[in-house]
C-alpha cells in the first residue's frame, strides 16, 4: 500500500543534541511537508519542498533544517538552536496541483530530557 | 491573512446522534478544502476533499459542505457512534499571489457517550 512511514514513534533528545526525524513516501508525490504541533496551536508548516534538491522556510523555522535528495525522502533535523522542542512531528506530501489533497505519517513524538 | 477557524471547540454528545462541525475561513480565493481526523498520538487521516468549484462530498455517514463565498464549510457525520470519538481538522488550501498555502484550523474535540 502506498504511504509516508515516519520513524522514530518516539524520540528522546538531550540538550545540546541534534536528532533527525526521517519520513519517506512512496505516493510519488513531488511535495513533501514537515508540520509541528503543540497542544492549543494547531499545526503549524516548518519546511516544504516541491521538487528534489528545493526546499522552502516556512512559519516556523528556526532551529530546524532539512534535505530533499531523493523524491521519496525529506528528514528532518531539529539542531541545537531549537530552544522548544518537544512537540509532535507529522510529514506529509501531496502532488502541487490544485485539485489534490493532502497525505499524513503517523508522526514522530520528540520529547527533551 | 489567510485564516481558520474552528467551532466549538470541542463537542460531546450521546451515540446515535447526528452532528454539525463548523469550519470558518477569512478568503474565498481557495483551491480546495479538506477535512481529517486525528486520533489521540496518531497523524491525520483524511476524510474528505472538496474542490473549490464542488458544493459538497460524500463519504458513507459523513457529508461535508462548502460555501466558498461565505468562507463556511460544515462536516455532518449522521448517526454516530463512539468509534467516531477523535479530534477533527479542517485544512484550507489557499491561493496567494499564484501560489498556495495550506493553513489548519484549531480542531473540534469530540466525544460520542454510549
Amino acid at each position: 500500500d502506498g504511504g509516508i512511514t515516519q520513524s522514530p514513534k518516539y524520540l528522546f533528545r538531550k540538550e545540546g543534541q541534534n536528532v533527525t526525524l526521517s519520513c519517506e513516501q512512496n505516493l510519488n508525490h513531488d511535495a513533501m511537508y514537515w508540520y509541528r504541533q503543540d497542544p492549543g496551536q494547531g499545526l503549524r508548516l516548518i519546511y516544504y519542498s516541491q521538487i528534489v534538491n528545493d526546499f522552502q522556510k516556512g512559519d516556523i523555522a528556526e532551529g530546524y533544517s532539512v534535505s530533499r535528495e531523493k523524491k521519496e525522502s525529506f528528514p528532518l533535523t531539529v539542531t541545537s538552536a531549537q530552544k522548544n522542542p518537544t512537540a509532535f512531528y507529522l510529514c506529509a506530501s501531496s502532488i502541487p496541483y490544485r485539485g489534490y489533497g493532502y497525505t499524513f505519517g503517523s508522526g514522530t513524538r520528540l520529547t527533551v530530557v | 491573512k489567510q485564516e481558520v477557524t474552528q467551532i466549538p471547540a470541542a463537542l460531546s454528545v450521546p451515540e446515535g446522534e447526528n452532528l454539525v462541525l463548523n469550519c470558518s475561513f477569512t478568503d474565498s480565493a481557495i483551491y480546495n478544502l479538506q477535512w481529517f481526523r486525528q486520533d489521540p498520538g496518531k497523524g491525520l487521516t483524511s476524510l474528505l476533499l472538496i474542490q473549490s468549484s464542488q458544493r459538497e462530498q460524500t463519504s458513507g455517514r459523513l457529508n461535508a459542505s462548502l460555501d466558498k463565498s461565505s468562507g463556511r464549510s460544515t462536516l455532518y457525520i449522521a448517526a454516530s457512534q463512539p468509534g467516531d470519538s477523535a479530534t477533527y481538522l479542517c485544512a484550507v488550501r489557499f491561493i496567494i499571489q499564484g501560489a498556495q498555502k495550506l493553513v489548519f484550523g484549531q480542531g473540534t474535540r469530540l466525544t460520542i457517550n454510549p
